[in-house]
């Protein structure tokens, strides 16, 4: 059973359009992410979520809004796309720190989604 | 604001030991990770290490942390053309958010 996942795994639109990139989770955990990766490979966080807040990096634009419809489940909208946007979006979650004796607080990735805008 | 550094590139032979060094600014950090990247997929926990250890070893790779000089290193002994992939330094507070690092991209030569 995959542990986190991303719907799409390819996505290719024109500049302008609204998308959205979903992620479900069937760990239990109680916080996702949404992280972007660009050609460099540099991982820079967008979002953390959990059902009590919503964390948002300053950097992200407001184009990017998270939706989490229950606790398994945060997808990432965009609204009028641009070329920068074109990247590969990770999901990601995490259980709360000392869940089941771990001291450690994993994160999980989805498999990515790739998003290019042309 | 926290900060993680990485040299972004290391090229070694296969049966060389490859060392990944990370230096961190968050004196508060309490776990530090090494996550692997292999091409096309989403990053996996290698392995971690708690701030109050200097050592941990797990098979063929060794986490090393110098807490005073906020410097992490990965070992991996014995590195195989398997291993080539990007490799990401990450730490975290106790809290939900992590930082990573820029990620070094490790080649394994024949």
């Amino acid at each position: 059973d995959t542990a986190v996942s991303q719907t799409p795994k390819y996505l290719v639109t024109q500049m302008g359009n609204d998308k959205s990139i979903k992620c479900e989770q069937n760990l239990g955990h109680d916080t996702m992410y949404w992280y972007k990766q660009d050609s460099k490979k540099f991982l820079k966080i967008m979002f953390s979520y959990n059902n009590k807040e919503l964390i948002i990096n300053e950097t992200v634009p407001n184009r990017f809004s998270p939706k989490s419809p229950d606790k398994a489940h945060l997808n990432l909208h965009i609204n009028s796309l641009e070329l920068g946007d074109s990247a590969v979006y990770f999901c990601a979650s995490s259980p709360a720190p000392g869940l089941r004796g771990r001291n450690y607080n994993e994160q999980f990735f989805g498999p990515g989604t790739r998003l290019t805008v042309l | 604001g926290e900060d993680v550094e990485q040299s972004l590139f290391l090229s070694v032979r296969e049966g060389d030991s490859s060392v990944i060094n990370c230096t961190y600014t968050d004196s508060s950090s309490t776990y530090l990770y090494w996550y692997k990247q292999e091409p096309g997929a989403g990053l996996q926990l290698l392995t971690y290490i708690f701030s109050n250890m200097d050592m941990k070893q797990d098979q063929r790779l060794t986490v090393l942390l110098n807490k005073k000089d906020k410097h992490l290193s990965l070992r991996i002994a014995d590195t195989q053309t398997g291993d080539s992939a990007i490799y990401f330094c990450a730490e975290n507070n106790y809290g939900q958010n992590f930082v990573f690092g820029p990620g070094t991209r490790l080649s394994v030569l024949p």
